[in-house]
């Protein structure tokens, strides 16, 4: 079956220390991938998607990079966070128009 | 612009009680979903109507889709206290990437 994981799930880092998310897929090749952020209650913002290995796209031009070194990892990175980096962070694996299998989430807290 | 609004943004209602969101937007779509995320964790894909399709049963769960009216409604009957969590909706024109609304904090009290 296919999974979807995600790790760390919470992360407390200080201002202009470095960042590195990764998610991982299970039981599927060449999945369309994605990195959104949620702020506190509110809903989810794209930052980037890849449709394939070394392919990323960004929604949102910001402190963040992401990368795909293997058809089935996503990362995503920062040199140097910042306060505003903090956040509720999810990855997910889009199975073509018919929806999306989230991770379980990574709560980032720049302190 | 954002594509999908809940309405409404929060609701409080008593276990049994019958609990209805709606999400509006502003272009053609292929599908909409609805996904569900209880507090700090990832979101679930509850379910799927298509552009063609007015109305859809899940369990306890009906979707409408007017797309007239560019509009949806999420029906939960006979709500639970597991019911709590904040729902969102998601619209895709293929090609293009899913659009999630802000969501609506759905509170059910025992």
């Amino acid at each position: 079956s296919q999974t979807i994981h995600q790790w760390p799930a919470t992360l407390v880092q200080p201002v202009g220390s470095p960042l590195s998310l990764e998610c991982t897929v299970e039981g599927t090749s060449n999945p369309n991938l994605y990195w959104y952020r949620q702020a506190a209650g509110r809903g989810l913002q794209l930052l980037f998607y890849s449709v394939g290995i070394g392919q990323i796209s960004s929604e949102v031009p910001q402190n963040l990079s992401a990368s795909r070194p293997q058809d089935r990892q996503f990362i995503l990175s920062s040199k140097k966070l910042l306060l505003s980096d903090s956040g509720f962070y999810l990855c997910a694996w889009g199975r073509g128009g018919n929806g999306y299998t989230f991770g379980s989430g990574t709560r980032l807290t720049v302190v | 612009s954002q594509q999908g609004e809940e309405d409404p943004q929060a609701l409080s209602i008593q276990e049994g009680e019958n609990a209805t969101m709606n999400c509006s937007y502003k272009t053609s779509i292929n599908n909409l979903q609805w996904y569900r995320q209880n507090s700090g964790r990832g979101l679930v894909h509850l379910i799927l109507i298509r552009s063609n399709e007015r109305e859809k049963h899940s369990g306890r769960l009906r979707v409408t889709l007017d797309t007239s009216k560019k509009s949806s409604s999420l029906l939960i009957t006979a709500s639970r206290a597991a019911d709590t969590a904040s729902y969102f909706c998601a619209t895709i024109l293929y090609g293009q990437n899913f659009v999630f609304g802000p969501g609506t904090r759905l509170s059910v009290l025992p």
